[in-house]
This record gives structure tokens, sequence and C-alpha cells, in this order.
């Protein structure tokens, strides 16, 4: 059973403020690494997927990073907004399912 | 952009009950998965089809079954429902036969509830 562990479980910031979060996973059998954004009432959002250790993505103030041999990856989001507030899903992708963490809630405070 | 359907939004059933959630996937999407969210937990994989065969099972009960029709679409038939049954149904769809680069999109979910 894979385990794909996501810290921390909620977060509140600021507006403004810069933040990060971590998604842990199983370093073996590595074949991608999906991130997704999802606000209540709406379909989870895909954000990046990610194959290869030192791949680095970016989509607006959303950036992500990946580091396949210890088993992690970083999602930042720079200068947050109210409307960055979502949970945001890290998802293991093997075996031709996804193996999701339990999210991070992010909360920006106006 | 057409996005992932998924009907109903909402269903309550008594136990023992049966019920049937509909998912139709992006069109040129061959490839279906579901998902059953539980409260507070994280999403866990059922079932997925490609081409209308089952390609991989997760942790399904025998009490549900799925199958895709040969316009991709989706069912998920769940018989002799329990309270635990109760929760956030996604499915989701991708372009191709389930390469795991491939990013997967999301329908809005069906909230089933059990009495």
């Amino acid at each position: 059973i894979l385990n794909v562990e996501q810290s921390p479980q909620s977060l509140h910031v600021q507006e403004g403020d810069s933040t990060n979060f971590t998604c842990s996973f199983p370093s073996s059998n590595f074949y991608a690494l999906h991130w997704y954004r999802w606000e209540t009432a709406k379909s989870p959002e895909a954000l990046f997927v990610m194959t290869l250790n030192g791949d680095e993505k970016k989509k607006g103030r959303i950036s992500a990073t990946l580091n396949t041999k210890e088993g992690y990856s970083y999602l930042y989001i720079k200068g947050s907004q109210p409307e960055d507030s979502a949970t945001y899903l890290c998802a293991l992708g093997s075996n031709y399912k996804l193996t999701f963490g339990k999210g991070t809630l992010l909360t920006v405070n106006p | 952009a057409a996005g992932v359907i998924q009907s109903p939004r909402h269903l309550i059933k008594e136990k023992r009950e049966t019920a049937t959630l509909k998912c139709y996937p992006i069109p040129r999407h061959d490839t279906v998965y579901w998902y059953q969210q539980g409260p507070g937990q994280d999403p866990q994989f059922l079932i997925s089809f490609y081409e209308k065969m089952q390609s991989d099972k997760g942790s399904i009960p025998d009490r549900f079954s799925a199958q895709q029709f040969s316009d991709y679409h989706s069912e998920l038939n769940m018989s002799s429902l329990e309270l635990g049954d109760s929760a956030l149904y996604f499915c989701a769809s991708e372009p191709s036969g389930g390469a795991l680069t491939d990013t997967q999109y999301f329908g809005p979910g069906t909230r089933l509830t059990v009495l």
C-alpha cells in the first residue's frame, strides 16, 4: 500500500504572504507526481504533473519542485490571494491509478 | 471546454437499497477512473476502465460493480448500501490508456448519503 503524506494538514496565511507545503511519497517505483487544487463544491483542478527528479514547474504564482530520490515535492504559492484558498492534493501515479494524500487546506485571509 | 459530467450530483438512499452513479468522460477520453472519498478521508481508488475493459481494481467492495459502455460513459452500481458507503464519489477521465504521466480530469462528484 502506497503512503502519500502531505503536511501541514491546514494552513492559514495573510493575503500577500508566500507559503509552501510538502508532499512525501515512497521514492521507489516512482512514475509521476500530480498536484491538484480543489475548491469546495468544485472538481479537483489539475495543476502539475511531474515526472523527472529536479523537475520544477510554474503556473502563475504557483510553482512546484520534485525530488524523486528523497521522495518529496514542494508546492509554493507566492503572494497568496484569498482566491488561492482551497485544498491542495498531491497524488502519486503508479499502477495506472492515483494514490492521493489527504491534502493541505489553505485559507488566505484578506 | 467540455468537462467530466457526473450524475446525479446528490443522492440519498436508505440502507440496503441500490444506487447507480453515472460518469460521462470528456469527449475522446477512453479511460475512466472511480474514486471514493469518505468524510475526512483522502480519495481512494475504486476501479478503472480503458476501452470498455476493466484495467485496474482497488478497494472496491464486492457489493459494487462498474462498467464502461460503448460511448465510454461509465456506471458504478452499488447494492445493499451500508451507512459507511456515504461518501463523495469522483469520476476522472484521461485521454490515453492509463499513462501514469497523463493528467486525470475530475468530475464534480456525486455525494451519496445512506440513511
